[in-house]
């Protein structure tokens, strides 16, 4: 059974970089040929898409985050990696890693991880 | 950038009964939509995909149908663990742009 698990720092200081990590288990990055994505939800909110990554490397990102997101993918330790740079209080949110189609399949997103609540705050 | 509105923001009804929830898409994504159930402290789960399929292990009482612009996720007869929250996402776009609509809850009567 195919399991995702989000790590990273839960505290961020304001203009710091947001690091996250999402390991994999139950099944291989490198081999499965889906696309692998992070997801947001404020406190009490909904839902963003942040971007999404191909076991290649290849990404693609939400238009209003562009500027300050990169997502790298290590396949070596079936891991993929969430990088927001200039975060503010509006970044805090609990961060969710998912997995979602191959490519020219439908891109929904399952199954998700538990999700890590990751607090902007000095 | 799709926008996907969801309604009501809160329905409530009691166990049992029928419960509709309606999805609308800004634009025509034919039929890639999905539903998932989000439970206080959970992670959303997937329930619907392809507008009307259901995923993995999700109950025969939840189904989903509509195409185009008009989506509605259908809970035929309410038991207690399905009192939580909704959301509809769009996965037309390519390059990719996904979004959510902004929920519904579900709320016992």
């Amino acid at each position: 059974q195919l399991q995702l698990q989000e790590s990273g720092p839960r505290l961020v200081k304001p203009s710091e970089t947001l690091s996250l990590t999402c390991t994999v288990s139950g099944g291989s990055i490198g081999s499965s040929r889906y696309y692998w994505g992070w997801i947001r939800q404020p406190p009490g909110k909904g839902l963003e898409w942040i971007g999404s990554i191909y076991y290649t490397g290849s990404t693609y990102y939400n238009p209003s985050l562009k500027s300050r997101v990169a997502m790298s993918v290590d396949t070596s330790k079936n891991q993929f990696s969430l990088r927001l740079t200039s975060v503010t209080a509006a970044d805090t949110a609990i961060y969710y890693c998912a997995r979602s189609g191959p490519p020219m399949e439908e891109q929904y997103f399952d199954p998700w991880g538990q999700g890590t609540l990751v607090t902007v705050s000095s | 950038e799709i926008v996907m509105t969801q309604s009501p923001a809160t329905l409530s009804v009691s166990p049992g009964e029928r419960a509709t929830l309606s999805c609308r898409a800004s634009q025509n994504v034919r039929n890639n939509l999905a539903w998932y159930q989000q439970k206080p402290g959970q992670a959303p789960r997937l329930l619907i995909y392809g507008a009307s399929a259901r995923a993995t292990g999700i109950p025969a009482r939840f189904s989903g149908s509509g195409s185009g612009t008009e989506f509605t996720l259908t809970i035929s007869s309410l038991q207690s663990e399905d009192f939580a929250l909704y959301y509809c996402q769009q996965y037309i776009t390519w390059p990719p742009m996904y979004t959510f609509g902004q929920g519904t809850k579900l709320e016992i009567k």
